[in-house]
């Protein structure tokens, strides 16, 4: 399958600071990008769809300001964690889907600890 | 945010026997049905796929089953094995909209 590639895999960050998490397609155009949290033994939430080129499109609950997402081209879309917060600690993961509207292939995920 | 779930259901098999995992979804206008298989720490991992105009689809050693009337959707994993363990979870989309996750199901399997 396609491979889309999420980087850092881990961070740790200070409270109050910002952290940036990229997901890339390598080899393919990822015209939808999704982003989810999943916190432990639960289900991935979805936080909010990206189209390139558009704004993203937010789920309710999710603060659009402190989750900042930019989908500047067809092979990346970036998630911004803005003034980092303990309670944003979290497992963060990314997928991308092409205009065929398959499958969505996803990131390794990030695992985002802010202490 | 949608499907978020609480403490992960679970399924204990034998070693080579048959496994079936459930799934409800909620939108009847969903048209497009995927499950993934989940490993500790790791991002969701595509094994089958089915669209609304199908009910059923082989791959190899899974079978999922589609049933609109009810909204459900089936894995079946033949012949289980130990590399099978992981949460498995069904994800439904409507056209290009944002892609849904079920609650997730926990497989173990004993030896």
């Amino acid at each position: 399958g396609a491979v889309v590639s999420q980087h850092p895999s881990r961070v740790i960050c200070k409270s109050g600071t910002s952290v940036k998490i990229e997901c890339r397609s390598l080899d393919f155009q990822a015209t939808t990008m999704f982003w989810y949290r999943q916190f432990p033994k639960q289900s991935l939430m979805l936080m909010a769809t990206s189209n390139e080129g558009s704004k993203a499109t937010y789920e309710q609950g999710v603060e659009k300001d402190k989750f900042l997402i930019n989908h500047a081209s067809l092979t990346l879309s970036t998630l911004t964690v803005t003034s980092a917060h303990p309670e944003d600690s979290s497992f963060y993961i990314c997928s991308a889907r092409g205009a065929s509207l398959g499958e969505a292939f996803f990131g390794q995920g990030t695992r985002l600890t802010v202490v | 945010g949608e499907s978020v779930g609480l403490h992960l259901p679970t399924l204990s098999v034998q070693e080579g026997d048959n496994s079936i995992i459930n799934c409800a979804y909620s939108n009847s206008a969903s048209d497009y049905f995927i499950w993934y298989k989940q490993e500790s720490g790791k991002g969701p991992q595509f094994i089958i796929d089915i669209r609304s105009n199908m009910d059923k689809r082989q791959g190899q050693r899974v079978t999922v089953l589609l049933n609109k009337t009810v909204k459900h959707l089936s894995l079946q994993i033949a012949a289980t094995q130990p590399g099978d363990s992981a949460v498995y979870f069904c994800a439904e989309s409507q056209g290009a909209q944002k892609l849904v996750f079920g609650q997730g199901t926990r497989l173990t399997i004993n030896p």
